[in-house]
C-alpha cells in the first residue's frame, strides 16, 4: 500500500478509556504530524517528529501521548479524553520537518468521545 | 502570535462561472503559501502553492496570486465544475517552517 494510512478511521471511546490511534506512511518521508480538526477552524497542529525525533508539542493536553517507534509509524495514545476532544484527528507526512512542500495526509480518525 | 485569516467561510457559485477565496498572513517572514481541497470524508490534498519570489502561479483552472506588499494572496478557479465543490484550506508558512491555516471555505458549485 501506498501513502497514508491511518487506523482505525472510526472511534467511540468513554472518558476513561485508553485506546490508539496509529499511523503509518510508505513515502520514504522524515517527517510526521498529527493534526486535530474540529468543523469550522483551522488544522490545530499537534505534534511533530522529524527524523523520530519529536520536534514540536504545541501545548498539548497530556492526555494526548505520541510516539514514533520509526520513521515509518507514528502513534496517539489517548486516555482519561474529554467530550471537547471528538474531532477528526488527521496524520500527515513530508520529507523533512524544515522542508516547504507538499504534507500528505492520511484520511483521518473520526474520535467521539462519550 | 500569526494567524491566517480566510474568507468567505461560504462560497456557492454557479457551475460554469468562476470561484475566488482569500487569505491573508500576518507574519512578513512567511515565504510559502499551499493551497489544499479536502473533498467530503476525504483526505486534505494540495493543489496549488506558490513561493515568495512568485506573484502567480497557474495550474488548468486553477491560479494562486501572492501579493507580499498587502500579506495577502488568492485562490481562483475558472469554469467551475461539480467536481471543484470541496472545503478549501489556505496555510502560510512561518520562519519556523510551520504551516498555519486558514479556517477554510467551503465551496458549493450550484447545476
Amino acid at each position: 500500500e501506498t501513502g497514508v494510512t491511518q487506523t482505525p478511521r472510526h472511534l467511540v471511546m468513554g472518558m476513561t478509556n485508553k485506546k490508539s490511534l496509529k499511523c503509518e506512511q510508505h513515502l520514504g518521508h522524515n517527517a510526521m504530524y498529527w493534526y486535530k480538526q474540529s468543523a469550522k477552524k483551522p488544522l490545530e497542529l499537534m505534534f511533530v517528529y522529524n527524523f523520530k525525533e519529536q520536534t514540536e508539542n504545541n501545548s498539548v493536553p497530556s492526555r494526548f501521548s505520541p510516539e514514533c517507534p520509526n520513521s515509518s509509524h507514528l502513534f496517539l495514545h489517548l486516555h482519561t479524553l474529554q467530550p471537547e476532544d471528538s474531532a477528526l484527528y488527521l496524520c500527515a507526512s513530508s520529507q523533512g520537518a524544515e522542508y516547504t512542500g507538499e504534507l500528505f495526509f492520511g484520511e483521518g480518525s473520526r474520535l467521539t468521545v462519550l | 502570535g500569526e494567524n491566517v485569516e480566510q474568507h468567505p467561510s461560504t462560497l456557492s457559485v454557479q457551475e460554469g462561472d468562476s470561484a475566488v477565496i482569500k487569505c491573508t498572513y500576518s507574519d512578513s517572514a512567511s515565504n510559502y503559501f499551499p493551497w489544499y481541497k479536502q473533498e467530503l470524508g476525504k483526505r486534505p490534498q494540495l493543489i496549488i502553492d506558490i513561493r515568495s519570489n512568485v506573484g502567480e502561479k497557474k495550474d488548468q483552472r486553477i491560479a494562486v496570486t501572492l501579493n507580499k506588499t498587502a500579506k495577502h494572496f488568492s485562490l481562483h478557479i475558472t469554469e467551475t465544475q461539480p467536481e471543484d465543490s470541496a472545503v478549501y484550506f489556505c496555510a502560510s508558512m512561518d520562519s519556523n517552517y510551520q504551516l498555519i491555516w486558514g479556517a477554510g471555505t467551503k465551496l458549493i458549485i450550484k447545476p
